[in-house]
């Protein structure tokens, strides 16, 4: 079974940089494709970022360009969100979940927070 | 960028009964395939979304039949025909047609 697994969330200052990562196993890794979604404690879902296959197919949300980057690292199965410039507002939760025109499996999620 | 704007339900539902939700798209996702990516996904208190329906109507392996979904073009729905307890969370929907992808707002399931 396809299991995802999140690590790296922490506390930042706004400005700051995390580096979040997600372990992948279960399945085919260099078949499948990758989103990163968030969500604020009693909020709701909001996706950031996707890589596809190849790591020219990155998409990502208006509200991350240009301070985030996805990317993936085919031979270790992992998948990882680099985080720059961080805001009040990137508070939550990271969550990393598989699909292209469904998002299937999702791991369990790590908190980021970013405060003064 | 594509909005959802999903509907509340009035009111908790009672046990052994249906329930709608209403998902409605600010444009067509209708993709160049012909093919329309609207999904559903349940979550759980403290849990991960979970992702019941995609594809419109299409229901996941596992998932319990009381669960559907339909709709076309910019208007879907996630009907439960008949509400359990281990139905309570919160619903979205999400489209994967276009980039950016984007979820609705979300809608709570309570027991009355």
């Amino acid at each position: 079974e396809l299991h995802l697994v999140e690590s790296g969330g922490n506390w930042a200052q706004p400005g700051g940089s995390l580096r979040l990562s997600c372990a992948a196993s279960g399945f085919t890794f260099s078949d499948d494709t990758f989103n990163w979604v968030r969500q604020v404690p009693g909020k709701g879902l909001e996706w950031i970022a996707h890589v596809g296959l190849y790591t020219q197919n990155i998409h990502y949300a208006d509200s991350v360009l240009g301070r985030f980057t996805v990317s993936r690292d085919n031979a270790r199965h992992l998948i990882f969100l680099q985080m720059h410039n961080l805001r009040d507002e990137d508070t939550g939760v990271y969550s990393c979940a598989s699909g292209l025109t469904f998002l299937d499996h999702w791991g369990q999620g790590v908190r980021v927070t970013v405060s003064s | 960028d594509i909005v959802l704007t999903q509907t509340a339900l009035s009111s908790p539902v009672t046990l052994g009964q249906p329930a709608s939700i209403s998902c409605r798209s600010s444009e067509s996702l209708v993709g160049r395939s012909g093919n329309t990516h609207l999904s559903w996904l349940q979550q759980r208190p403290g849990q991960p979304p979970r992702l019941l329906i995609y594809d419109v109507s299409k229901r996941l392996s596992g998932v319990p039949d009381r669960f559907s979904g339909s709709g076309a073009v910019t208007d879907f729905t996630l009907r439960i025909s008949r509400v359990e307890a281990e139905d309570v969370g919160v619903y979205y929907c999400m489209q994967a047609t276009h980039f950016p992808r984007s979820f609705g707002q979300g809608t709570e399931v309570e027991i009355k």
